[in-house]
């Protein structure tokens, strides 16, 4: 597709469980965005690869996550140990190098 | 740190009318982007328009313009002949010129159009 897609749409989690989302950005698309967006508020930043690398992942907001992209295309964000406060949608977005982010419709996390 | 700040969590326009959406942010750097995204239901967020600091020429796209007062730094959009399409989020956001990194975003208003 042409887009940034995101999977699962929905996930629910039980506490304590380790869940895994998967962001594919897009073609070409050297920059790669994980934001967290609670309900009822803008997205706020995670963390921010450029190719593979990770640099910068200062938005993380607990050593439970973690986020990779080993070869510069595909990222997954995972997260350790769900708590209910990691509930949220999880937006991924990508970019060529500058200016415009392309968002992804996320992925809705529901932790019980 | 940069801040987003929307002062309107919720407006509503009629069809056709005209809405004005506010925006405010902070920062000390002198070149940047402003940008306002749309997030309808489906949580896809789409770019509406982006305007960069340094042109003083307010960016429009179709219906849509901003009205840019970097002094009071201010970023408002301007809905024209609104469309009940046009029902969603509405999220300010702020990016640095020279970073590659985040965008900061405001809390995001909420708009309805109605018939």
């Amino acid at each position: 597709g042409a887009g940034v897609s995101q999977s699962p749409r929905y996930k629910v989690a039980k506490r304590g469980q380790d869940v895994a989302l998967r962001c594919d950005p897009i073609s070409g698309h050297v920059s790669l965005f994980w934001y967290q967006q609670a309900l009822g508020q803008g997205p706020e930043f995670l963390t921010y690869f450029q190719n593979e690398a990770q640099l910068d992942k200062s938005g993380l907001p607990s050593d439970r996550f973690f986020a990779e992209r080993p070869e510069g295309s595909v990222s997954t964000l995972k997260i350790q140990r769900t708590q209910q406060e990691d509930s949220a949608v999880y937006l991924c977005a990508s970019r060529k190098t500058q200016g415009e982010q392309f968002f992804g419709p996320g992925t809705r996390l529901t932790v019980l | 740190a940069q801040t987003v700040t929307q002062s309107q969590p919720e407006m509503s326009v009629q069809e056709a009318e005209t809405v004005t959406l506010s925006c405010t942010y902070d920062t000390s750097e002198s070149n940047y982007y402003l940008f306002w995204y749309k997030q309808p239901p489906s949580r896809q967020m789409i770019l509406v328009i982006r305007q960069e600091a340094y042109k003083q020429q307010n960016a429009t796209e179709n219906r849509f313009s901003v009205n840019f007062q970097k002094a009071a730094k201010s970023f408002s959009l301007k809905i024209s002949d609104s469309q009940l399409g046009d029902t969603a989020m509405y999220f300010c956001a702020f990016m640095k010129l020279r970073a590659h990194n985040d965008m900061r975003f405001g809390a995001g208003t909420r708009l309805t159009v109605k018939p």
